[in-house]
């Protein structure tokens, strides 16, 4: 079964600081990969999600930006942080064979922003 | 578009009481549909699926959910809860053509000891 690993595990950011969050997977190759936020009592949305290397889809409009530039890393970013962007960020990943697969989780980032 | 529904926000139960979280879905043939849970600050783990067969689902930590097609519903059930599965549980279903899962608002439980 896959691994996510996800680092940092907490941060504090001041508004206007970049971001940069980075996923790796372990014990696949070619997973589909995905970056969840959940606000503080919220459910889960969708951020982004990635089928292949270079291959993004965006689900939100908003102020961050995601990257895949190796099969096993993907990493979330943004040029200048709002305070709306504290959170929690959860990578996540699935096998790329098949459909309706489940995902596998990471630990989360917590991200402030102040 | 496949969705859930977690009618409920917050439920407490007594340590060692049964416990059922409801889910229900909307789609038109038969879903796959999944249960994760969340403990507080980590991230969401796989508790069952069901893809098709038999209807009662076995999981782990004890729990088990029941699909009910002519209800609409794939509800989570534990005998006898435990103070440590006081966590968020999410029913979730696939999306965007299997590629993409939808998750429900989640459901926060409390166990009273």
């Amino acid at each position: 079964s896959q691994t996510i690993h996800q680092w940092p595990a907490t941060l504090v950011q001041p508004v206007g600081s970049p971001l940069s969050l980075e996923c790796t997977v372990e014990g696949t190759s070619n997973p589909n990969l995905y970056w969840y936020r959940q606000a503080a009592g919220r459910g889960l949305q969708l951020l982004f999600y990635s089928v292949g290397i270079g291959q993004i889809s965006s689900e939100v409009p908003q102020n961050l930006s995601a990257s895949r530039p190796q099969d096993r890393q993907f990493i979330l970013s943004s040029k200048k942080l709002l305070l709306s962007d504290s959170g929690f960020y959860l990578c996540a990943g699935s096998p790329r064979t098949g459909v309706n697969n489940e995902q596998f989780f990471g630990p989360g980032t917590r991200l402030t922003v102040l | 578009a496949q969705s859930v529904t977690q009618p409920d926000i917050h439920i407490t139960v007594s340590e060692g009481a049964s416990l059922e979280l409801r889910c229900n879905y909307s789609y038109g043939a038969t879903p796959y549909l999944f249960w994760y849970v969340q403990s507080p600050g980590q991230g969401l783990q796989l508790l069952l699926k069901y893809f098709s067969g038999d209807t009662l689902v076995q999981g782990i930590k004890g729990f088990e959910a029941e699909f009910k097609r002519s209800q609409s519903s794939f509800n989570l059930r534990k005998p006898s809860v435990h103070w440590s599965d006081a966590a968020e549980y999410f029913c979730a279903v696939p999306t965007g053509g299997g590629n993409k899962l939808t998750f429900g608002t989640g459901t926060q439980l409390k166990v009273e000891l």
